[in-house]
Protein backbone atom coordinates (compact mmCIF):
# COMPACT_ATOMS: atom_id res chain seq x y z
CA UNK A 1 0.00 0.00 0.00
CA UNK A 2 0.75 3.17 -0.33
CA UNK A 3 2.29 5.44 2.24
CA UNK A 4 3.72 8.91 3.72
CA UNK A 5 5.35 8.27 7.14
CA UNK A 6 6.34 11.45 9.09
CA UNK A 7 7.99 10.96 12.82
CA UNK A 8 4.71 11.06 14.87
CA UNK A 9 6.33 11.96 17.92
CA UNK A 10 7.19 15.74 18.88
CA UNK A 11 11.09 16.50 18.52
CA UNK A 12 12.14 19.10 21.38
CA UNK A 13 15.39 20.93 20.67
CA UNK A 14 17.62 23.23 22.40
CA UNK A 15 17.73 26.44 20.76
CA UNK A 16 20.83 26.96 18.53
CA UNK A 17 21.10 23.19 17.94
CA UNK A 18 19.93 21.49 14.43
CA UNK A 19 16.49 19.92 13.87
CA UNK A 20 16.46 16.95 11.68
CA UNK A 21 12.92 15.66 10.43
CA UNK A 22 12.43 12.15 8.65
CA UNK A 23 10.28 11.70 5.46
CA UNK A 24 9.58 8.13 4.08
CA UNK A 25 7.47 7.05 1.28
CA UNK A 26 6.65 3.49 -0.10
CA UNK A 27 4.94 2.63 -3.78
CA UNK A 28 5.20 6.07 -4.90
CA UNK A 29 7.36 7.92 -7.84
CA UNK A 30 7.24 11.45 -6.74
CA UNK A 31 8.58 13.95 -9.41
CA UNK A 32 8.92 17.12 -6.90
CA UNK A 33 8.83 16.69 -2.76
CA UNK A 34 7.43 19.39 -0.70
CA UNK A 35 7.98 20.76 2.62
CA UNK A 36 5.06 22.92 4.48
CA UNK A 37 5.25 24.93 7.73
CA UNK A 38 1.98 24.66 9.57
CA UNK A 39 1.24 26.85 12.89
CA UNK A 40 -1.78 26.05 15.02
CA UNK A 41 -5.04 27.69 13.81
CA UNK A 42 -3.43 28.36 9.95
CA UNK A 43 -2.75 27.02 6.64
CA UNK A 44 0.37 25.50 5.91
CA UNK A 45 2.95 27.39 4.27
CA UNK A 46 5.55 26.62 1.25
CA UNK A 47 8.92 26.32 2.51
CA UNK A 48 11.31 24.19 0.24
CA UNK A 49 10.27 21.80 -3.01
CA UNK A 50 12.84 19.34 -4.23
CA UNK A 51 12.48 17.74 -7.57
CA UNK A 52 13.21 14.22 -7.79
CA UNK A 53 16.53 14.78 -10.08
CA UNK A 54 18.19 16.62 -7.25
CA UNK A 55 19.48 15.34 -4.09
CA UNK A 56 19.99 19.04 -2.41
CA UNK A 57 18.32 22.24 -1.65
CA UNK A 58 19.09 24.88 0.77
CA UNK A 59 17.21 28.14 1.65
CA UNK A 60 18.54 30.27 4.38
CA UNK A 61 18.50 28.14 7.78
CA UNK A 62 16.79 25.36 5.45
CA UNK A 63 18.15 22.27 3.88
CA UNK A 64 16.31 19.52 2.12
CA UNK A 65 17.34 16.22 0.85
CA UNK A 66 16.13 13.80 -1.20
CA UNK A 67 17.09 10.63 -1.90
CA UNK A 68 14.92 8.76 -4.34
CA UNK A 69 16.51 5.45 -3.63
CA UNK A 70 15.92 5.21 0.05
CA UNK A 71 12.56 6.82 -0.47
CA UNK A 72 13.61 9.48 2.07
CA UNK A 73 13.54 13.29 2.31
CA UNK A 74 15.29 15.17 5.06
CA UNK A 75 14.83 18.48 6.40
CA UNK A 76 16.95 20.55 8.29
CA UNK A 77 16.64 23.93 10.35
CA UNK A 78 20.16 24.55 11.27
CA UNK A 79 21.09 27.62 14.06
CA UNK A 80 16.93 26.26 15.34
CA UNK A 81 15.33 29.43 17.15
CA UNK A 82 11.86 29.27 19.33
CA UNK A 83 10.42 31.03 16.56
CA UNK A 84 10.60 27.74 14.20
CA UNK A 85 8.46 26.00 16.59
CA UNK A 86 5.21 24.53 14.48
CA UNK A 87 4.30 21.25 12.64
CA UNK A 88 6.53 20.55 9.41
CA UNK A 89 4.75 18.69 6.68
CA UNK A 90 6.23 16.72 3.77
CA UNK A 91 4.23 16.68 0.99
CA UNK A 92 4.66 14.37 -2.57
CA UNK A 93 3.69 15.71 -5.69
CA UNK A 94 3.33 12.26 -7.88
CA UNK A 95 1.77 13.90 -10.66
CA UNK A 96 4.71 16.51 -12.30
CA UNK A 97 3.32 19.55 -11.55
CA UNK A 98 -0.32 19.00 -10.59
CA UNK A 99 -0.27 20.20 -7.75
CA UNK A 100 -2.45 17.05 -6.39
CA UNK A 101 -0.40 16.61 -3.16
CA UNK A 102 -0.52 13.71 -0.69
CA UNK A 103 0.63 15.21 2.72
CA UNK A 104 2.13 13.42 6.12
CA UNK A 105 0.72 14.19 9.09
CA UNK A 106 3.42 16.21 10.30
CA UNK A 107 6.44 16.18 12.79
CA UNK A 108 6.05 18.82 15.79
CA UNK A 109 8.84 20.73 16.46
CA UNK A 110 9.64 22.60 19.67
CA UNK A 111 12.66 24.63 19.99
CA UNK A 112 13.80 25.68 24.04
CA UNK A 113 15.39 28.53 24.54
CA UNK B 1 -1.78 41.15 -1.63
CA UNK B 2 -4.41 39.59 0.49
CA UNK B 3 -3.42 35.91 -0.14
CA UNK B 4 -5.97 33.14 -0.54
CA UNK B 5 -8.88 33.95 1.69
CA UNK B 6 -11.66 32.05 3.30
CA UNK B 7 -14.78 32.38 4.91
CA UNK B 8 -16.26 31.84 7.45
CA UNK B 9 -13.11 30.83 9.61
CA UNK B 10 -15.38 28.99 11.85
CA UNK B 11 -18.78 27.28 10.73
CA UNK B 12 -20.77 25.57 13.34
CA UNK B 13 -23.62 23.51 12.05
CA UNK B 14 -26.03 20.67 13.20
CA UNK B 15 -26.49 17.39 11.41
CA UNK B 16 -28.37 17.38 8.44
CA UNK B 17 -27.87 21.51 7.64
CA UNK B 18 -25.89 22.30 4.74
CA UNK B 19 -22.38 24.30 4.99
CA UNK B 20 -20.88 26.36 2.94
CA UNK B 21 -17.11 27.12 2.79
CA UNK B 22 -15.86 30.19 0.38
CA UNK B 23 -12.32 30.53 -0.88
CA UNK B 24 -11.14 33.40 -3.06
CA UNK B 25 -8.00 32.58 -4.73
CA UNK B 26 -4.89 34.67 -4.36
CA UNK B 27 -5.00 37.38 -6.99
CA UNK B 28 -3.59 36.23 -10.25
CA UNK B 29 -4.03 32.43 -9.32
CA UNK B 30 -6.67 30.80 -11.76
CA UNK B 31 -5.81 26.61 -9.71
CA UNK B 32 -7.96 26.02 -6.69
CA UNK B 33 -7.50 23.24 -4.87
CA UNK B 34 -9.32 21.94 -1.49
CA UNK B 35 -8.24 19.75 1.04
CA UNK B 36 -9.71 18.58 4.24
CA UNK B 37 -7.60 18.04 7.73
CA UNK B 38 -8.79 16.15 10.18
CA UNK B 39 -7.09 16.23 13.77
CA UNK B 40 -3.83 14.52 14.15
CA UNK B 41 -3.95 13.55 10.00
CA UNK B 42 -2.54 14.98 6.84
CA UNK B 43 -4.30 16.99 4.57
CA UNK B 44 -6.27 14.96 2.45
CA UNK B 45 -6.99 16.23 -1.24
CA UNK B 46 -10.38 16.84 -1.77
CA UNK B 47 -11.03 18.43 -5.08
CA UNK B 48 -8.97 20.71 -8.15
CA UNK B 49 -10.97 23.11 -10.21
CA UNK B 50 -10.11 25.87 -12.77
CA UNK B 51 -12.41 28.52 -13.62
CA UNK B 52 -15.78 27.14 -14.37
CA UNK B 53 -14.16 23.76 -14.69
CA UNK B 54 -14.01 20.73 -12.16
CA UNK B 55 -10.65 19.27 -13.54
CA UNK B 56 -9.99 16.54 -10.83
CA UNK B 57 -12.83 15.59 -7.63
CA UNK B 58 -11.07 11.74 -6.71
CA UNK B 59 -10.86 13.12 -3.19
CA UNK B 60 -14.50 14.22 -3.00
CA UNK B 61 -16.72 11.82 -1.65
CA UNK B 62 -19.39 10.63 -3.91
CA UNK B 63 -22.21 11.79 -1.81
CA UNK B 64 -23.33 15.17 -0.44
CA UNK B 65 -20.14 17.00 -1.49
CA UNK B 66 -19.98 19.38 -4.52
CA UNK B 67 -17.83 22.34 -5.59
CA UNK B 68 -17.61 24.65 -8.00
CA UNK B 69 -15.73 27.58 -9.17
CA UNK B 70 -17.56 29.97 -11.16
CA UNK B 71 -16.64 32.80 -14.07
CA UNK B 72 -17.11 35.45 -11.35
CA UNK B 73 -16.88 35.39 -7.83
CA UNK B 74 -15.31 32.85 -5.55
CA UNK B 75 -14.86 28.60 -5.27
CA UNK B 76 -17.37 27.04 -3.18
CA UNK B 77 -17.53 23.80 -1.26
CA UNK B 78 -20.43 22.59 -0.31
CA UNK B 79 -22.05 19.53 1.67
CA UNK B 80 -25.51 18.98 1.88
CA UNK B 81 -26.67 17.01 5.11
CA UNK B 82 -23.84 18.00 7.12
CA UNK B 83 -22.95 14.43 9.74
CA UNK B 84 -20.58 14.36 12.81
CA UNK B 85 -17.71 12.85 10.65
CA UNK B 86 -17.62 16.12 8.71
CA UNK B 87 -16.25 18.00 11.07
CA UNK B 88 -12.63 18.98 10.04
CA UNK B 89 -11.06 21.87 9.17
CA UNK B 90 -11.72 22.45 5.19
CA UNK B 91 -8.19 24.26 3.81
CA UNK B 92 -8.78 26.10 0.33
CA UNK B 93 -5.24 26.60 -1.89
CA UNK B 94 -4.27 28.20 -5.48
CA UNK B 95 -1.76 28.41 -7.24
CA UNK B 96 -0.53 29.98 -10.95
CA UNK B 97 -1.56 28.29 -14.43
CA UNK B 98 0.35 25.42 -15.47
CA UNK B 99 2.45 27.11 -17.67
CA UNK B 100 3.91 29.73 -15.12
CA UNK B 101 6.49 26.57 -13.91
CA UNK B 102 5.62 27.13 -10.53
CA UNK B 103 3.79 24.24 -7.97
CA UNK B 104 3.87 25.30 -5.22
CA UNK B 105 0.64 25.83 -3.10
CA UNK B 106 -0.15 29.44 -1.43
CA UNK B 107 -2.77 28.22 1.35
CA UNK B 108 -6.22 29.83 3.11
CA UNK B 109 -6.41 29.86 6.55
CA UNK B 110 -8.83 27.96 6.43
CA UNK B 111 -12.72 27.18 7.49
CA UNK B 112 -13.39 24.62 10.89
CA UNK B 113 -16.79 23.07 10.43
CA UNK B 114 -18.11 21.72 14.01
CA UNK B 115 -21.03 19.59 13.36
CA UNK B 116 -23.30 19.33 16.24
Amino acid sequence: SQKIEQNSEALNIQEGKTATLTCNYTNYSPAYLQWYRQDPGRGPVFLLLIRENEKEKRKERLKVTFDTTLKQSLFHITASQPADSATYLCALDTTGGYNKLIFGAGTRLAVHP
Amino acid sequence: NAGVMQNPRHLVRRRGQEARLRCSPMKGHSHVYWYRQLPEEGLKFMVYLQKENIIDESGMPKERFSAEFPKEGPSILRIQQVVRGDSAAYFCASSPGERSGANVLTFGAGSRLTVL
